[in-house]
């Protein structure tokens, strides 16, 4: 069975610093990873898709695959206050229905004004 | 306004006792899942339906049982409650079931459920 870490378990960056999260996974059974976060209370918002290796950015947000290091990052251009939350990583297993996937524990993110 | 709608928010339970979950989602969706979030875990996959009928299902427990009366509709009845039930619900929809790079997966809130 597949095995998502994430780390650092929380990080606080100031308003406008580059944030750098990491994620890792137990083998290359999978074929997409995603980023999502979730502001406290609310369902889960998705923020980037990627299935090839390399780089996948959408507005502040890049995704940066590597799966023969078996690791997938996140970085948040200019992060805001408003960016706060818990940003978890998710893969999908080849040959798995579209959207079952397995969820990292998460790092809890503080952007400090 | 939310378009995957659950209720309750929070709900507290006895053991032994039974519960539905409820989730309606008015995104136009063909696909409805349950993930469960336990306190120190990560998000777990629960099952998923596609045109109302089961895909996967990767809950152990027959305890656990989805009801599809509409196919914008998937809820969750929870019999002989435990205290390790005691978790976060969260159900998610998809235009399909099967994985495209556009094929998001949109969560609802949640229902938090306590069982003392």
């Amino acid at each position: 069975q597949q095995k998502v870490q994430q780390s650092p378990e929380s990080l606080t960056v100031s308003e406008g610093a580059m944030a750098s999260l990491n994620c890792t996974f137990s083998d290359g059974t999978s074929d997409n990873f995603r980023w999502y976060r979730q502001h406290s209370g609310k369902g889960l918002e998705m923020l980037v898709s990627i299935f090839s290796d390399g780089e996948k950015e959408e507005g502040r947000f890049t995704a940066h695959l590597n799966r023969a290091s078996l690791h997938v990052s996140l970085h948040i251009r200019e992060p805001q206050p408003s960016d706060s939350a818990v940003y978890l990583c998710a893969v999908r297993n080849y040959g798995g229905s579209g959207n079952k996937l397995i969820f990292g524990t998460g790092t809890l993110l503080s952007v400090k004004p | 306004d939310p378009k995957i709608i659950q209720k309750p928010k929070y709900l507290v339970a006895v053991t032994g006792s039974e519960k539905i979950l409820i989730c309606e989602q008015y995104l136009g969706h063909n696909a409805m899942y349950w993930y469960r979030q336990s306190a120190k875990k990560p998000l777990e996959f629960m099952f998923s339906y596609s045109y109302q009928k089961l895909m996967d299902n990767q809950t152990a427990s027959s305890r656990f049982q989805p009801q599809s009366s509409k196919k914008n509709h998937l809820d969750l009845q929870i019999t002989a409650l435990k205290p390790d039930d005691s978790a976060t619900y969260f159900c998610a929809s998809s235009q399909d079931i099967w994985g495209g790079s556009q094929n998001t997966l949109y969560f609802g809130a949640g229902t938090r459920l306590s069982v003392l």
